[in-house]
């Protein structure tokens, strides 16, 4: 299952199928991307990040990545299971004075069917 | 837990009441930010400190005060609200300048409703 960028708040799968979810990006200066997970009643919790000179990186079943061309970012997760379930946020960060400031996208709400 | 603990869970007050959401790390961070999650709308940042000093104020109404009197904790002061400020409000942690590999370190939040 496939996402479109922020404008599909909702992306649903099937157990076990990929998913993959699509972020457009606006700041062609950040230094660094996150993606983070924020489950039901919690917090968002980091996932994964990129920097901004690489094109891919992979973690435990994820996968994210970056098109700096055309400011796009995507989250692969593979075998996706229940407990994938959540919202899904990119991150854009730039440096701003002595932080690095992220710009959060609105989300995607990942539901997985057993 | 993350390692940022907010208090309390959850808040109902009046738009005439005086209140204070709590926020602890243990992390060793020295950067803490409180946020706002609104239903359908992205995070949105509303202050930064850094090393207890505050280094960003994303306009935000003079209704909502944060303290920081240490690099472990910090308050959120709330009075006369009003019943649009009914949110998630989210605390994160980072070491300074928030560039580390794991991002900011999250808390779950204090739902509040304002009546």
């Amino acid at each position: 299952g496939e996402s479109v960028g922020l404008h599909l708040p909702t992306l649903s799968v099937q157990e076990g199928d990929n998913s993959i979810i699509n972020c457009a990006y606006s700041n062609s200066a950040s230094d660094y991307f996150i993606w983070y997970k924020q489950e039901s009643g919690k917090g968002p919790q980091f996932i994964i990040d990129i920097r901004s000179n690489m094109d891919k990186r992979q973690g435990q079943r994820v996968t994210v990545l970056l098109n700096k061309t055309v400011k796009h970012l995507s989250l692969q997760i593979a075998a996706t299971q229940p407990g994938d379930s959540a919202v899904y946020f990119c991150a854009e960060n730039k440096r701003s004075g002595g932080s690095y400031i992220p710009t959060f996208g609105r989300g995607t709400s990942l539901i997985v069917h057993p | 837990e993350t390692g940022v603990t907010q208090t309390p869970r959850h808040l109902v007050m009046g738009m005439t009441n005086k209140k204070s959401l709590k926020c602890e790390q243990h992390l060793g961070h020295n950067a803490m930010y409180w946020y706002k999650q609104s239903a359908k709308k992205p995070l949105e940042l509303m202050f930064v400190y850094n090393f207890k000093e505050q280094t960003e104020n994303n306009s935000v109404p003079s209704r909502f005060s944060p303290e920081c009197p240490n690099s472990s904790h910090l308050f959120l002061h709330l009075h006369t609200l009003q019943p649009e400020d009914s949110a998630l409000y989210l605390c994160a942690s980072s070491q300074a300048g928030g560039g580390t590999a794991h991002g900011y370190t999250f808390g779950s939040g204090t739902r509040l409703t304002v009546v």
